[in-house]
């Protein structure tokens, strides 16, 4: 069946290090592939998303690349900041079906000064 | 504002009481989703509805679970003699890049 992984929190840094939350799936077919993000006490938002292989997804200065070959769509930034701390989502839609969402567990980033 | 209101956004109750949540999304549309997301977990597929139609049921929702949506519109989710493992967070979602509402989170007691 579908699946997603994603590695296990909290992953805590610096301001401005340099963030990599690991993400791979199981689908059949071609899924499209979403990082959401969960902001203490907010509710899930779409933080990025890519429909292909070799698509790059980007927003708010995070990146993710859909890799086909590696079934993987890691989520990276360059520079987090005090503000990014919160919950990171990898989620998939297969081809097919409803539209419904699998996700993973969760990775919790927690950014400090 | 995600385009999807719920309510209620805090719900506690006792073992074996029933409660309904409600989700109305702000503009129309056919498809609506509900999920259940427990504490440090990714939120879990529980329903789909195309219109008005209950297209897709999870292995979670037990005959304890009922969900409706009767003019296409609004949607309701009842849960049946609630058990303390029903407590988690309610969401329902409608398509485009599927919009989350804030979520009705249940504590059974």
């Amino acid at each position: 069946g579908n699946s997603v992984t994603q590695m296990e929190g909290p992953v805590t840094l610096s301001e401005e290090a340099f963030l990599t939350i690991n993400c791979t799936y199981t689908a059949t077919g071609y899924p499209s592939l979403f990082w959401y993000v969960q902001y203490p006490g907010e509710g899930l938002q779409l933080l990025l998303k890519a429909t292909k292989a070799d698509d790059k997804g980007s927003n708010k200065g995070f990146e993710a690349t859909y890799r086909k070959e590696t079934t993987s769509f890691h989520l990276e930034k360059g520079s987090v900041q005090v503000s990014d701390s919160a919950v990171y989502f990898c989620a998939l839609i297969s081809s097919g079906g409803y539209n419904k969402l699998i996700f993973g567990a969760g990775t919790r980033l927690a950014v400090h000064p | 504002d995600t385009g999807v209101s719920q309510d209620p956004r805090h719900k506690i109750t006792k073992r074996g009481q029933n409660v309904t949540f409600r989700c109305d999304p702000i503009s129309e549309h056919n498809r609506l989703y509900w999920y259940r997301q427990t504490l440090g977990q990714g939120p879990e597929f529980l329903t789909y509805f195309q219109n008005e139609a209950q297209l897709e049921k999870s292995r979670l929702l037990s005959d304890r679970f009922s969900a409706e949506r009767p003019k296409g519109s609004f949607s309701t989710l009842e849960i049946q003699r609630t058990e303390q493992g029903d407590s988690a967070m309610y969401l329902c979602a409608i398509p485009g890049e599927l919009f989350f509402g804030e979520g009705s989170r249940l504590t059974v007691l």
